[in-house]
C-alpha cells in the first residue's frame, strides 16, 4: 500500500538558518508529490508539487523541493527561515490517476529560534 | 489560485444534536470534493469523497450515516454530523479539484480554511 513518511515530527531551526524537512514515500510507481503548510487553526496551503520534469521544483515562500527517485524521497528545503515559517508541514502524494486520493504523511512541526 | 471557503469557521454544539457544514468553491467547478477530519497534532485523515450528484464515498471506518455528505452542485459540498458527540470534535477541513482539461497532472486539490467543531 501506498506510504508518506515524515520521520521528523518537531524541527527545531534558528531564524536565517537554512531547513530541510524529509519525506519518503512508498508507492509502486512515481506518484505526484506535494508539500502543503499549515498555520494554526488554519487550512492547507500549496507550497510546490510535482508532477514530472525537473526534479528540483520551485514552491513559493522561498521553498524548493528535490524529487530523488532513487531514494524514493521528495525533501523540502529552504536556504534562509523566517519566524513566519514556522507551521506544520505535511508532505503528500497522489498516484497518477486524476481519480485517486491525496494520502498525507503524520506532517513536521517547525519550530524557530529568535 | 483558485479559492474554496468553509462555513462557519467554527461551531459549538450540545451532544445530540446535528451540525452541518458548508465547503464551496468560489471561482471554480468542482466535480469531487472531499472531506478530512484532523485531531489536534495529527495529519488530515481522509474521510469520504464527494462526486456532484453521486452518492459518497466513504474510507473504511467512517461512519456514512453519521456523517452525511451531500454534493448537490458543483460548487457546493456539506458534511452534516448527525447527533454529534464530544469525540466527534475535531477540525474538519474540505479540499475541492478542480478537473482541467488536458492529460495527468493537471488536477490539483484546493483546501478550505476548515471548521472547528467542539462538542460539549
Amino acid at each position: 500500500a501506498q506510504s508518506v513518511t515524515q520521520p521528523d515530527i518537531h524541527i527545531t531551526v534558528s531564524e536565517g538558518a537554512s531547513l530541510e524537512l524529509r519525506c519518503n514515500y512508498s508507492y509502486g510507481a512515481t506518484p505526484y508529490l506535494f508539500w502543503y503548510v499549515q498555520s494554526p487553526g488554519q487550512g492547507l496551503q500549496l507550497l510546490l508539487k510535482y508532477f514530472s520534469g525537473d526534479t528540483l521544483v520551485q514552491g513559493i515562500k522561498g521553498f524548493e523541493a528535490e524529487f530523488k527517485r532513487s531514494q524514493s524521497s521528495f525533501n523540502l528545503r529552504k536556504p534562509s527561515v523566517h519566524w513566519s515559517d514556522a507551521a506544520e508541514y505535511f508532505c503528500a502524494v497522489a498516484p497518477m490517476n486524476r481519480d485517486d486520493k491525496i494520502i498525507f504523511g503524520k506532517g513536521t512541526r517547525l519550530h524557530i529560534l529568535p | 489560485g483558485a479559492v474554496v471557503s468553509q462555513h462557519p469557521s467554527w461551531v459549538i454544539c450540545k451532544s445530540g444534536t446535528s451540525v452541518k457544514i458548508e465547503c464551496r468553491s468560489l471561482d471554480f467547478q468542482a466535480t469531487t470534493m472531499f472531506w478530512y477530519r484532523q485531531f489536534p497534532k495529527q495529519s488530515l485523515m481522509l474521510m469520504a469523497t464527494s462526486n456532484e450528484g453521486s452518492k459518497a464515498t466513504y474510507e473504511q471506518g467512517v461512519e456514512k450515516d453519521k456523517f452525511l455528505i451531500n454534493h448537490a452542485s458543483l460548487t457546493l459540498s456539506t458534511l452534516t454530523v448527525t447527533s454529534a458527540h464530544p469525540e466527534d470534535s475535531s477540525f474538519y477541513i474540505c479540499s475541492a479539484r478542480e478537473r482541467l482539461a488536458g492529460g495527468p497532472g493537471l488536477d490539483e486539490q484546493f483546501f478550505g480554511p476548515g471548521t472547528r467543531l467542539t462538542v460539549l
